[in-house]
């Protein structure tokens, strides 16, 4: 079955400083991955997805992630973070040549510290 | 274009009380899902459809029931609600690569 890690639960980092948020996967197929940021009291909303094609995938806000197969990893990355980006962020993957699942990691709370 | 709908938003339960859990979409999208999110746990999948009249289990089906009659709605059901079912409901809906979600229904079961 397919899986998702985070490894990190919280995620510290000066405004301004280049950031990543950690995920990794396992599926048996050729997966399609996706990472979703939530703000307090609100719903998911999307940020970007890998589903084929070029490796580097860029997204909303500046955020950008990088498929690495040989790694089975999926990280998020941002230049320059900002304060507003603190939020909780989720990696997902579904393995389409298995099922219709969509599942996600436990999540990570990114501090953007000002 | 309301996107993803769910009725209702807060809602307080005993235990031992039942209630449905209605989730809309007006986009046409054949694939819909359940989840619950717990702090720590992220989030995860309860339910889920691939298509009007279709249901299948998630990660965590116990205690809960679904059905899609309609294309648009998947209803979440709680027959006989638990204190461990305190939680915040998602629904989704997914056309291809594009997943929807709505904005939740914080659940809690005193």
């Amino acid at each position: 079955a397919q899986s998702v890690a985070q490894p990190e639960d919280q995620v510290n980092v000066a405004e301004g400083n280049p950031l990543t948020v950690k995920c990794t996967y396992s599926v048996s197929g050729n997966p399609y991955l996706f990472w979703y940021v939530q703000y307090p009291n609100r719903g998911l909303q999307f940020l970007l997805k890998y589903i084929t094609g070029d490796n580097l995938v860029k997204g909303s806000y500046g955020f950008e992630a990088e498929f690495n197969k040989s790694q089975t990893s999926f990280h998020l990355k941002k230049p320059s973070a900002l304060v507003s980006d603190s939020a909780l962020y989720f990696c997902a993957v579904r393995d389409p040549d298995r099922d219709d699942k969509i599942i996600f990691g436990k999540g990570t709370r990114l501090h953007i510290l000002p | 274009n309301a996107g993803v709908t769910q009725t209702p938003k807060f809602r307080v339960l005993k235990t031992g009380q039942s209630m449905t859990l209605l989730c809309a979409q007006d986009m046409n999208h054949e694939y819909m899902y359940w989840y619950r999110q717990d702090p720590g746990m992220g989030l995860r999948l309860i339910h889920y459809s691939v298509g009007e009249g279709t249901t299948a289990k998630g990660e965590v089906p116990d205690g809960y029931n679904v059905s899609r009659l309609k294309k648009q709605n998947f209803l979440l059901g709680l027959e006989s609600a638990a204190p461990s079912q305190t939680s915040v409901y998602f629904c989704a809906s997914r056309r291809q690569g594009w997943t929807f979600f709505g904005q939740g229904t914080r659940l809690t079961v005193v």
